[in-house]
């Protein structure tokens, strides 16, 4: 079975930093493209960014809005990604979700996805 | 970055009800749109990819067809259990980017 699992959210002030972290199992990790989907209180999702496979060059892509303080790793030895936040804003307040991402959109869309992981930024 | 416009943002219907929502891109997107529906709580699950797919494991009644900029989900007889918020994505180029979402209720 497959499955993803967050942890790291929690009570951070802003401009402070916090780390998640997405656990895979039940599938070749280092195969996936890794997307972080977030969700603020009461609103639509937002995608966040994503990590290509180590083979498809390990790159990375970020929405405007989180680019240059957000940064998306992966240790494929440990079947995780990584999602470090620096800078922290009040507006990035929401549960943050990560979800496999296709690398052909013809076949699949987000189909798999954590449980997800509340960050709440606040003084 | 492509704007996805859905509407209506919330509709109320019974079971057994034929419901549609529509999803509008701000420019072509080719086939390249997906729907999920969320519940409220739980992550979201994908029904429908590539405008038209039926992911596996989805029941027939939900479908999906459009191209270009416009595109429909349609749940052909409602069930219980499909009472939840349906939003598009588009996967034509980053930043995907998602719908506002369509929260189906109770009448």
């Amino acid at each position: 079975e497959v499955q993803l699992v967050e942890s790291g959210g929690g009570l951070v002030k802003p401009g402070g930093s916090l780390r998640l972290s997405c656990a895979g199992s039940g599938f070749t990790f280092s195969n996936a493209w890794i997307s972080w989907v977030r969700q603020a209180p009461g609103k639509g999702l937002e995608w966040v960014g994503r990590i290509k496979t180590k083979t498809d060059g390990g790159t990375t892509d970020y929405a405007a809005p989180v680019e240059g303080r957000f940064t998306i790793s992966r240790d494929d030895s440990k079947n995780t990604v990584y999602l470090q936040m620096n800078s922290l804003k009040t507006e990035d307040t929401a549960v943050y979700y990560c979800t496999t991402e296709p690398n052909n959109w013809n076949y699949a869309g987000f189909d798999f996805w954590g449980q997800g992981t509340l960050v709440s930024v606040s003084s | 970055d492509i704007q996805m416009t859905q509407s209506p943002s919330s509709l109320s219907a019974s079971v057994g009800d034929r419901v549609t929502i529509t999803c509008r891109a701000s420019q072509s997107i080719s086939k390249y749109l997906n729907w999920y529906q969320q519940k409220p709580g739980k992550a979201p699950k994908v029904l429908i990819y590539a405008a038209s797919s039926l992911q596996s494991g989805v029941p027939s009644r939900f479908s999906g067809s459009g191209s270009g900029t416009d595109f429909t989900l349609t749940i052909s007889s409602l069930h219980p259990e499909d009472f939840a918020t349906y939003c598009c994505q588009q996967s034509y180029s980053t930043p995907w980017t998602f719908g506002q979402g369509t929260k189906v209720e109770i009448k």
